[in-house]
């Protein structure tokens, strides 16, 4: 069955410092792979996504993400964090069964110390 | 050009009661799924509609049901509410034509009591 793992339930990182938050999925064909960041009482907001090509793509807000198929990782980077990240991130698969679907991680809380 | 619009924001229930919860896609988006956020989870996919019908479902009972309109708005029921039921209820539209890319709302915020 495919599962997305967020080994990392929270991460404390000081601003300015870098980032990387850690996704290992488990899929049996080659994955759509997508991070979101949702701040509290809000919504979902798509920071990146990967479909073929490149494996290291660029997203919003400063972020990037490396598939790293041998590893069965997609894991999130920035080099400088800033204050306003401080929110919930979550990695996801995307599933095409009849209809398209996203299984999601647990996620990671980030907290950005001064 | 207004994103997914869901209703109500909040809303507060005790066990045993019914509730429906809307979504309006974005504009052009034919293909609405509902997802449930317990606390600090991640979302769990509910169920999916396309052409008014529900083309796929995730693990959930029969308590939760769905409808989709001619307009490609979506409603969300669930009955017979148990406590477990309290979530954030997250809905997501996307094209058809390309079905990878989802647009979230802001969800609809359950508390049952």
């Amino acid at each position: 069955a495919q599962s997305v793992t967020q080994p990392d339930i929270h991460i404390t990182v000081s601003e300015g410092a870098s980032l990387e938050l850690r996704c290992n999925y488990s899929y049996g064909a080659t994955p759509y792979l997508f991070w979101y960041v949702q701040s509290p009482g809000q919504g979902l907001q798509l920071l990146l996504k990967y479909f073929s090509g490149d494996t290291l793509v660029q997203g919003i807000k400063g972020f990037e993400a490396e598939f790293k198929r041998s590893q069965s990782s997609f894991n999130l980077r920035k080099p400088s964090v800033h204050w306003s990240d401080a929110a919930e991130y979550f990695c996801a698969v995307g599933k095409i069964t009849g209809g398209f679907k996203t299984i999601f991680g647990a996620g990671t809380r980030l907290f950005v110390k001064a | 050009d207004a994103g997914v619009t869901q209703s109500p924001t909040h809303l507060i229930k005790t066990r045993g009661q019914q509730v429906t919860l809307r979504c309006s896609p974005k504009s052009g988006h034919d293909t609405v799924s509902w997802y449930q956020q317990a606390l600090g989870q991640g979302p769990q996919f509910i169920f999916q509609y396309y052409e008014e019908e529900e083309r796929q479902r995730g693990n959930f009972p029969d308590r939760f049901s769905g409808h989709q309109f001619p307009n490609y708005s979506s409603e969300l029921n669930v009955n017979a509410l148990l406590l477990g039921d309290s979530a954030l209820y997250l809905c997501a539209s996307s094209l058809s034509s390309a079905p990878r890319v989802q647009h979230f709302g802001d969800g609809t915020r359950l508390s049952i009591l």
